[in-house]
């Protein structure tokens, strides 16, 4: 039974780039949520994923967008990127049910130059 | 704005020490909390999910409390090994449900 995956797992762009990172939930999950975790932080809330659409929203801009597909799986694209980005972006998946808990992928490193 | 907040940031003991963290969180519309272990190189994994206020959860030599109604929850570890070396998180998850706020984490050091 597969886990979480993302991929890539790192990846370096410019100022100004677009990126698009992409996850695959664990078996039978339909729900993905999407975190950031820059350095000597916890991993902040982007979105989360459910039937295809976005349910909930953390504080993040809206070069921050994100699609989920009819087998569940995910992509996060991030428009215009700033060196302020640079951070390990963490995938989630989960059951529909709120208490649930989050089965993690290892992450995809992105470096902006 | 929900805050989430662990302590203390890090910590370093010697193997066979004994030690506990703190998770504090907001005592209002509260629906859930979580315990995660993150190991270096790894994705975290979850330790506990806590619902009811007074909850006591353990595995193995870890344990965990849950007070919902001052906001705070401890996550102990008995007897402590190197392989806990770890970043220990905690997330909250409101009555809103559907996102997870979690904390800096407690990084812990344990020294053979």
């Amino acid at each position: 039974d597969a886990g979480v995956t993302q991929s890539p797992t790192h990846l370096i762009k410019t100022r100004g780039q677009q990126v698009t990172l992409r996850c695959s939930p664990k078996s039978g999950h339909d729900t993905v949520s999407w975190y950031q975790q820059a350095l000597g932080q916890g991993p902040q809330f982007i979105f989360q994923y459910y039937e295809e659409e976005e349910r909930q929203r953390g504080n993040f801009p809206d070069r921050f967008s994100g699609h989920q597909f009819p087998n569940y799986s995910s992509e996060l694209n991030v428009n215009a990127l700033l060196l302020g980005d640079s951070a390990l972006y963490l995938c989630a998946s989960s059951l529909e049910q709120n208490t649930g808990e989050l089965f993690f992928g290892e992450g995809s490193r992105l470096t902006v130059l | 704005i929900l805050n989430v907040e662990q302590s203390p940031q890090s910590l370093h003991v010697q193997e066979g020490d004994s030690t506990n963290f703190t998770c504090s969180f907001p005592s209002s519309n509260f629906y859930a909390l979580h315990w995660y272990r993150w190991e270096t190189a790894k994705s975290p994994e979850a330790l506990f999910v806590m619902t009811l206020n007074g909850d006591e959860k353990k595995k193995g030599r870890i344990s965990a409390t849950l007070n919902t109604k001052e906001g705070y929850s401890y996550l102990y570890i008995k007897g402590s090994q190197p392989e806990d070396s770890a970043t220990y998180l905690c997330a909250f998850i409101d009555t809103g449900g559907f996102k997870t706020i979690f904390g800096a984490g407690t990084r812990l050091f344990v020294k053979a």
